[in-house]
């Protein structure tokens, strides 16, 4: 099992281009998440899926849009990219269980720069 | 907004001493969740503690959770070089999909 894998690695762009952060996991996970972290600021959701063809917008969601079309895949979308955007992006995946949110499992990260 | 509040923020101490590391948070929980990141990676679940629990163990991790002060404390026995990394409070609440709230952090560094 790969887990969680995001796509790719490292990333700069100029501001106002666009780009899609690709999730993808294995694990047959119902829910998906897509975090950014900023130094001092802990992990912050930008938007979260229960399920395939769902979304939600989480803490920052502005600026960013998300796409659930398949079951083990979240992409993360900035149509016109700012230097706020500047930041590591972190995906992660969860099952839904009885009981209540469990542990999530994440992906390595990307590192996006926005000039 | 975030509800997670974590102290200290860094801590440094040597191999073989004990971590504490604390994590406050603002409303009602489902279960309190601690992960570690090492350094340019992701985060990696450690431990969960419901909220119907007091004390939790795995390994040299013990947590602990008081939910009258909304508080859990996160200790690491007998430290090791290997445990350097940044250490991660979150919050889950009812009927909100499986979200996650992340403290700010804390940065251990165990010196050799």
């Amino acid at each position: 099992n790969a887990g969680v894998t995001q796509t790719p690695k490292f990333r700069v762009l100029k501001t106002g281009q666009s780009m899609t952060l690709l999730c993808a996991q294995d694990m047959n996970h119902e829910y998906m998440y897509w975090y950014r972290q900023d130094p001092g600021m802990g992990l912050r959701l930008i938007h979260y899926s229960v399920g395939e063809g769902t979304t939600a917008k989480g803490e920052v969601p502005d600026g960013y849009n998300v796409s659930r079309l398949k079951k083990q895949n979240f992409l993360l979308g900035l149509e016109s990219a700012a230097p706020s955007q500047t930041s590591v992006y972190f995906c992660a995946s969860s099952p839904r269980l009885a009981g209540g949110p469990r542990e999530q499992f994440f992906g390595p990260g990307t590192r996006l720069t926005v000039l | 907004s975030q509800q997670g509040e974590e102290d200290p923020q860094a801590l440094s101490i040597q191999e073989g001493e004990n971590a504490t590391m604390n994590c406050s948070y603002k409303t009602s929980i489902n279960n309190l969740q601690w992960y570690r990141q090492n350094s340019g990676r992701g985060l990696v679940h450690l431990i969960l503690i419901r909220s119907n629990e007091r004390e939790k163990h795995s390994g040299r991790l013990r947590v602990t959770l008081d939910t009258s002060k909304k508080s859990s404390s996160l200790l690491i026995t007998a430290s090791r070089a290997a445990d350097t990394a940044s250490y991660f409070c979150a919050t889950s609440h009812y009927n909100q999909g499986g979200k996650l709230i992340f403290g700010q952090g804390t940065e251990l560094s165990v010196k050799p």
